[in-house]
């Protein structure tokens, strides 16, 4: 089957940092992404990681573990602009068509 | 300058109706995606097409068919509309190979 698993909110304070964590299982797997969702808006890529390791982009950083099963997105500096949805997605090979199978997303709150 | 455009992007309908929503992209991309995201914003594949053809149909009822005229258009038609169809349809492209798919505005289907 297909299963992947994310908090389902977090809450944290502007200036901080944040790490949203991932696990999944899944029949095949072609990398693993985070989109980021803004209430009423289409997904934005962040990130995308098929190696395992850390991939720094700004104040964004993703790792993966491909062993484990796992991923985390890693927010620095937080804004009052990354209050948004974080989505954990998995990309089946391109012969299972390519599809992303998605988290239910983590509702990110960053308070003053 | 749009990527990946929908139309429209509400549509408000009585159940049995039938209705349609279209989905063009200018990135040159070769496929296509469906997905539909509910109230709990969980966002799941319904369709995806390869240079005009189905290679995912994630086990979608019937009455919603996809057409794809040309690489550049994926429609969604459904008939027989219900309730439970309520939920944001977002189309979305990527490039076979490439694994980041570009998502659309999303279209906000309300069914009465």
């Amino acid at each position: 089957g297909q299963n992947i698993d994310q908090p389902t909110e977090m809450t944290a304070t502007e200036g901080a940092i944040v790490q949203i964590n991932c696990t999944y299982q899944t029949s095949g797997f072609n990398g693993l992404f985070w989109y980021q969702q803004h209430a009423g808006e289409a997904p934005t890529f962040l990130s995308y990681n098929v190696l395992d390791g850390l991939e720094e982009k700004g104040r964004f950083s993703s790792f993966l573990s491909r062993s484990k099963g796992y991923s985390y997105l890693l927010l620095k500096e937080l804004q009052m602009k990354d209050s948004a949805s974080y989505l954990c997605a998995v990309s089946s090979p391109s012969d299972q068509g390519g599809k992303l199978i998605f988290g239910q997303g983590t509702e990110l709150s960053v308070k003053p | 300058d749009t990527a990946v455009s929908q139309t429209p992007k509400y549509l408000v309908t009585q159940m049995g109706n039938d209705k349609s929503i279209k989905c063009e992209q200018n990135l040159g991309h070769d496929t296509m995606y469906w997905y539909k995201q509910d109230s709990k914003k969980f966002l799941k594949i319904m369709f995806s097409y390869n240079n005009k053809e189905l290679i995912i149909n994630e086990t979608v009822p019937n009455r919603f068919s996809p057409k794809s005229p040309d690489k550049a258009h994926l429609n969604l038609h459904i008939n027989s509309l219900e309730l439970g169809d309520s939920a944001v349809y977002f189309c979305a492209s990527s490039q076979r190979g490439e694994n980041e798919q570009f998502f659309g505005p999303g279209t906000r289907l309300t069914v009465l």
